[in-house]
């Protein structure tokens, strides 16, 4: 199984919005609403974001969205601040029953 | 509140049997369908290696699968992952997670455990 396709960076000014896509085929991302995205800190487990595509776990900012459209998943996170400078991975449940991650993306706040 | 723990050598001889612990804590191991084990290379993005349910059945990823065995233990608690013929590749942060409150995704992550892999 293959990565999902992520960009390696995207960055934004503070208070900006910046949106990551995850790209994947119809036996993972476009065939199961089992999308995940995760924060990770240098040195630190990733953190769960996002869930079934779009749903926030209790303590995650709500400036933190998910969404889907077909094979491509994306995560948005609105009014950026310094702290959300950090990687950032999807995952997905897939077809033959496991987990595929992303290749992962590095969010830079100017 | 649910924590993880893992646990065991940090250094692995090449052609050897990478062996690890997760220690449940906090909460029953019966009290959650699946438990994974996920490994991240240094520098690069996680892999996920396989899961077990409570029953024992288990999912492997495909390029892992000949070698990964993993186990349960429901009398300590804990969850186990045998990796066999190791290489260099094979270093990395090993990390053990389960959905807990929900399905289908990971929202609780032990803190990892540097395994290398060198003569």
């Amino acid at each position: 199984q293959s990565a999902l396709t992520q960009p390696a960076s995207v960055s934004g000014s503070p208070g900006q919005s910046i949106t990551i896509s995850c790209t994947g085929t119809s036996s993972d991302v476009g065939g199961y609403n089992y999308v995940s995205w995760y924060q990770q800190n240098p040195g630190k487990a990733p953190k769960l974001m996002i869930c079934g595509v779009s749903y926030r776990p209790s303590g995650v900012s709500n400036r933190f969205s998910g969404s889907k459209s077909g094979n491509t998943a994306s995560l948005t996170i609105s009014g950026l601040q310094a702290e959300d400078e950090a990687d950032y991975y999807c995952s997905s449940y897939t077809s033959i029953n496991t987990y595929v991650f992303g290749s992962g993306t590095k969010v830079t706040v100017l | 509140q649910v924590q993880l723990q893992e646990s065991g050598p940090g250094l692995v001889k090449p052609s050897g049997t990478l062996s690890l612990t997760c220690a449940v804590s906090g909460g029953s191991i019966s009290g959650t369908n699946w438990w994974s084990w996920v490994r991240q290379p240094p520098g690069k993005g996680p892999e996920w290696i396989g899961e077990i349910h409570r029953s024992g059945s288990t999912n492997y990823n495909p390029s892992l699968k000949s070698r990964v065995t993993i186990s349960i233990d429901k009398s300590k608690n804990q969850f186990s992952l045998n990796l066999s013929s190791v290489t260099a590749a094979d270093t990395a942060v090993y990390y053990c997670a389960s959905g807990i409150t929900r399905g289908w995704t990971f929202d609780y992550w032990g803190q990892g455990t540097l395994v290398i892999v060198s003569s």
